[in-house]
């Protein structure tokens, strides 16, 4: 069964550092998201991505962060210089579309340690 | 404002008992609602959807819209249902999922 694959799963790095989180989605789909966990807390939307342009985004998801589907298999989710309250487990997900709800595959997650 | 509550983060039974794991949710709009579950070590994966109106695994969710609530039930409790529920909504117009703070459930043998 085609799963969402996430690299690296453990990502370490110092405060003001870019990370890029990359995000291979099934293939077939058309909509992808990012997802994040701060520890302890819900899971928290931070943008859509469909067609090659962001669909919609959250207030989490301010200037620093990006996302970009640089070729037809993954998509990146950038943070440009990284904070210590961007420690969180980050969920990419795909789905074949909408508006029908259809099911959000999730992938295993990167955990952004941010020192 | 858009919001999904669980009231509930931790619900220990025994093997063989009923749960009920409580939703409720907040949203001016016309919601479709989700439970995700995720098992130790797991990714999260859907469970059901309103919509669907099935039964997954033994659960069920109905959505009653006057209490604002999608509460998730199974009889029957086995200990592999053990793992973190969460229900989230999403809304017209958008298609982002809202969480709500998870559950954790643990059946005991």
């Amino acid at each position: 069964e085609p799963e969402v694959t996430q690299t690296p799963s453990h990502q370490v790095t110092q405060m003001g550092q870019e990370v890029i989180l990359r995000c291979v989605p099934i293939s077939n789909h058309l909509y992808f998201y990012w997802y994040r966990q701060i520890l302890g807390q819900k899971v928290e939307f931070l943008v859509s991505f469909y067609n090659n342009e962001i669909s919609e985004k959250s207030e989490i998801f301010d200037d620093q962060f990006s996302v970009e589907r640089p070729d037809g298999s993954n998509f990146t989710l950038k943070i440009r210089s990284t904070k210590l309250e961007d420690s969180a487990m980050y969920f990419c997900a795909s789905s074949e579309g909408w508006p029908t709800p259809n099911e959000q595959f999730f992938g295993p997650g990167t955990r952004l340690t941010v020192l | 404002a858009q919001r999904v509550t669980q009231p509930e983060k931790l619900l220990s039974v025994f093997k063989g008992a009923p749960v009920e794991l409580k939703c409720n949710y907040s949203y001016s709009g016309s919601p479709e609602l989700f439970w995700y579950v995720q098992y130790s070590r797991q990714r999260l994966q859907l469970l059901l959807r309103h919509i669907s109106r099935e039964s997954i695994k033994g659960f069920t969710a109905d959505l009653n819209k006057g209490e604002t609530s999608f509460h998730l039930k199974k009889p029957f409790s086995q200990e592999e249902d053990s793992a973190m529920y969460y229900c989230a909504l999403s809304g017209d117009n958008t298609d982002k999922l809202i969480f709500g703070t998870g559950t954790r459930l643990q059946v005991f043998p």
